[in-house]
């Protein structure tokens, strides 16, 4: 799997925006960028992807640079449920079943402060 | 409804014995994994299995094995446990063209 670098660790005052990044050079071009999160003692969640073109939900943006060698996951209003590990992650959907398996890395921890 | 529900919670037994942690999903997903997150908070893919196929990562020892009844369920059973094991595992879901993974709350292993 391609790696992905992200901040070990990441601070935001509460309402306001974050801005995560996640530095992914040697993606391929049928990488898909997700992004999952982990809450203090909970399972991962997934909060958003996406392949070229910036993409919204509720829960977050995404903004994937040109060369698609980086990526910004932004939380508009960060509030104190939003402290937790982020995980910026590659998966290519076109290998065998094997590569549906998300590789996690190290992600950011983030830390709002009320 | 719990969309991927694990069962026990925690689980505290003795080196040696054999233990299994239950896994149900009620998203109609055909791809179930186990992860791994060690004291280091580190995650790590276990298994990932459908019903055509068993991805088995090869740093898992053979203690370790899915069982499958259905598509619905994948139950993870370990024999001889060590102290090592003692960890919490994830069981997530997944759809072939929905990309997003449904992960459950997990499970407390702890070998004493």
């Amino acid at each position: 799997d391609a790696k992905t670098t992200q901040p070990n660790s990441m601070e935001s005052n509460e309402e306001e925006p974050v801005h995560l990044p996640c530095n992914h050079s040697t993606i391929s071009g049928t990488d898909y960028i997700h992004w999952y999160r982990q809450l203090p003692s909970q399972g991962p969640e997934y909060v958003i992807h996406g392949l070229t073109s910036n993409v919204n939900n509720r829960m977050a943006s995404l903004a994937i640079a040109e060369d698609r060698k980086s990526s910004t996951l932004i939380l508009h209003r960060a509030t104190l449920r939003d402290a937790a590990v982020y995980y910026c992650i590659l998966r290519d959907p076109l290998m065998g079943a094997g590569s549906y398996q998300l590789t996690f890395g190290k992600g950011t921890k983030l830390s709002v402060i009320p | 409804d719990t969309a991927v529900s694990q069962t026990p919670k925690y689980l505290v037994t003795q080196m040696g014995n054999d233990k299994s942690i239950k896994c149900e999903q009620n998203l109609g997903h055909d791809t179930m994994y186990w992860y791994k997150q060690d004291s280091k908070k580190f995650l790590k893919i276990m298994f990932s299995y459908n019903n055509k196929e068993l991805i088995i990562n090869e740093t898992v020892p053979n203690r370790f094995s899915p069982k499958s009844p259905d598509k619905a369920h994948l139950n993870l059973h370990i024999n001889s446990l060590e102290l090592g094991d003692s960890a919490v595992y994830f069981c997530a879901s997944s759809q072939a063209v929905n990309y997003g993974y449904t992960f459950g709350s997990g499970t407390r292993l702890t070998v004493v």
